[in-house]
């Protein structure tokens, strides 16, 4: 089915790791997000992308890197991970500027858990 | 910078009634759009319906819809005949039209009751 694919969709990492959170999406669409939900509270915006290459900061970029060398691809890296960073992580995408109703397409969400 | 208020962090409301739920916002740009989107238990992000600010009529989809009142700034969601499927977080969100990017509220958690 077309959407947006994350993976992992679990997992535990110690302090210091590193990891890259994976989101793929087949719809074509240019516009790719990072976002995070801490327990009980709303989206928080990481990173985003307006087409491949371009990639620019959101609300909460610190800790976090971003590449988009695909129109497809948006990995999400954490750096030396910490336990402010557990949280829930949604990617998401939409279309261009020129369809205004869409809403975001999300992936399932990745739960990471920092120990 | 655009900011969402969602006041109602829980919310109950009887199987086959209607329950709204509040949003604000707040934008200095004239051209924004503003969603609804449901989280249910499972954890997923469902987007459900679209209110544009020039738009002159209230959004709706099916048993949601959105009471635009742009001078009170506020996008109320709507849900009529509410279901026991209904029950899960709702998010407010708006988007700048050039921006691209969202801001979302807190959400509010709708229980409904058989």
């Amino acid at each position: 089915n077309a959407g947006v694919t994350q993976t992992p969709k679990f997992r535990i990492l110690k302090i210091g790791q590193s990891m890259t959170l994976q989101c793929a999406q087949d719809m074509n669409h240019n516009y790719m997000y990072w976002y995070r939900q801490d327990p009980g509270m709303g989206l928080k915006l990481i990173y985003y992308s307006v087409g491949a290459g371009i990639t620019d900061k959101g609300e909460v970029p610190n800790g976090y890197n971003v590449s988009r060398s695909t129109t497809e691809d948006f990995p999400l890296r954490l750096e030396l991970a910490a336990p402010s960073q557990t949280s829930v992580y949604f990617c998401a995408s939409r279309p261009n500027l020129d369809r205004p109703n869409y809403g975001y397409t999300f992936g399932s969400g990745t739960r990471l858990t920092v120990v | 910078a655009q900011k969402i208020t969602q006041t109602q962090p829980g919310m109950f409301v009887q199987e086959k009634e209607a329950v709204t739920l509040d949003c604000t916002y707040d934008t200095s740009d004239p051209s924004y759009g503003l969603f609804w989107y449901k989280q249910p238990s499972s954890g997923e992000m469902i987007f459900l319906i679209y209110q544009g600010s020039y738009d002159q009529q209230n959004a709706t989809e099916g048993r949601y819809s959105l009471n635009f009142q742009k001078a009170r700034k506020s996008a109320n969601l709507v849900i009529s005949a509410s279901q026991l499927g209904d029950s899960a977080m709702y998010f407010c969100a708006m988007r700048v039209t050039n921006a691209g990017k969202s801001t979302f509220g807190d959400g509010t958690t709708l229980t409904v009751k058989p």
